[in-house]
This record gives C-alpha cells, sequence and structure tokens, in this order.
C-alpha cells in the first residue's frame, strides 16, 4: 500500500502572501496525483489532478507541481475562503488503493 | 444534481458486524466507480474500499482488508460495505463518494456521510 506524507501539518501564512504544501509518496506514482481542499461542514473539493491539471472553476492561484514521488500545491496570494484542510491523493492504479495524505490545515496567521 | 445518501450507521458493539448503504442519484451509476471514504474524529480522509463500474475490480484499504466488503447494485443505483469484526479504530464518519471521469479514483462527489461508532 502506497503511504502519502503530507507536510508541514499546519502551516499559518498570513492573507496575500503564498503557501506551499508538499506531499510526498512512499512509491511512485508517476502524475496520478490529486489535491482536494476541504472546509469544516462541506464537501470536500477536487483543486487538482494529474499533479497539476486545475479542476473545473478552481481560480489560477491554484497550481501543483511534482511526478513521481514529491509533490507540491501553491496557492499564490492567499484569501479568506482558502483557509482550510488540504488533502492529496493517490490514484495509480486499483491494486495500490487511492490513498489519501494525512492533511495539512492552513490557518490564518 | 448527484446525491449520494449513506444510510446504516450507528453504535455498535467491538466485533459486531454492520452494513452501510448508499442510494445514488442524479448520474447514470453504472457507468462510475465508487468508493467509500471515512473520517475518523479529528483526523483526515482515509480511502476505505472502492468498486469499478462492473463490479470486476474491488480494493480494499489495508487496515480493513477480509473484515469489510463491497458491492453495488446497478439495477438498484446502491452502493454497500459490509463491515465485520468492527474495532474501536473503525469509528469514523463514512462517506459514499463517487469516481470521476477524469480517473476511477479521483472524487468528484460526496454524500453527507453515516457515522458509525464502535464502543
Amino acid at each position: 500500500e502506497i503511504v502519502m506524507t503530507q507536510s508541514p501539518a499546519t502551516l499559518s501564512v498570513s492573507p496575500g502572501e503564498r503557501a506551499t504544501l508538499s506531499c510526498r509518496a512512499s512509491q511512485s506514482v508517476g502524475n496520478n496525483l490529486a489535491w482536494y481542499q476541504h472546509i469544516p461542514g462541506q464537501a470536500p473539493r477536487l483543486l487538482i489532478y494529474r499533479a497539476s491539471t486545475r479542476a473545473t472553476s478552481i481560480p489560477a492561484r491554484f497550481s501543483g507541481s511534482g511526478s513521481g514521488t514529491e509533490f507540491t500545491l501553491t496557492i499564490a496570494s492567499l484569501q479568506s475562503e482558502d483557509f482550510a484542510v488540504y488533502y492529496c491523493q493517490q490514484y495509480d492504479k486499483w491494486s495500490r488503493g487511492y490513498t489519501f495524505g494525512q492533511g495539512t490545515q492552513l490557518e490564518i496567521k | 444534481e448527484v446525491q449520494l445518501v449513506e444510510s446504516g450507521g450507528g453504535l455498535v458493539q467491538p466485533g459486531r458486524s454492520l452494513r452501510l448503504s448508499c442510494a445514488a442519484s442524479g448520474f447514470t451509476f453504472d457507468d462510475y466507480a465508487m468508493h467509500w471514504v471515512r473520517q475518523a474524529p479529528g483526523k483526515g480522509l482515509e480511502w476505505v474500499s472502492g468498486i469499478s463500474w462492473n463490479s470486476g475490480t474491488i480494493t480494499y484499504a489495508g487496515s480493513v482488508k477480509g473484515r469489510f466488503t463491497i458491492s453495488r447494485d446497478n439495477s438498484k443505483n446502491s452502493l454497500d460495505l459490509q463491515m465485520n469484526s468492527l474495532r474501536p479504530d473503525d469509528t469514523a464518519l463514512y462517506f459514499c463518494v463517487k469516481g470521476s471521469y477524469l480517473a476511477e479514483g479521483i472524487v468528484d462527489s460526496w454524500g453527507q456521510g453515516t457515522l458509525v461508532t464502535v464502543s
């Protein structure tokens, strides 16, 4: 089973600044990596898939990069509605399962 | 509009069984993979199990393999999760989720969840 490790667990950033979140896979997943945003009380929202492709209606300030085992989600110029928990998820192969990382809590500094 | 409505959660003793169900509507159910994802209190999301559109491929997380069984009935637009030998660490909010047309493992719709408490 592939283990996804996110860092940091909590990130404190001021509105308007940039946030950089990391995700590491225990084995290569190619570019089969998605990022989700989860605001408590709401359903998680797909932000990025295929490591760097923004999902429908996702603002351009969200960008993803990486491949293999190292991935990054960058949020440029944080808005108030961006403070949430972010999860990465690998979806490489059925046989490996579709594991999530443990999440990064993005909080207002 | 996609709707996923879970049911069957509740309080159960360790070692006992519980069966969760999910009623799907608003999309062509048998075109998509479906999954169960859970979230323990104060914890993150954990993918539990997934099933392909025709039940030809089924996969489980290591933490539940051998204890949980996922199934679907495309004639009834329903997804089930049979949970046996439940443990306290299975306590969580269980979400029925829909795989995306982008890739079977990507989640594009979520139910509201059903709470399972093992105690």
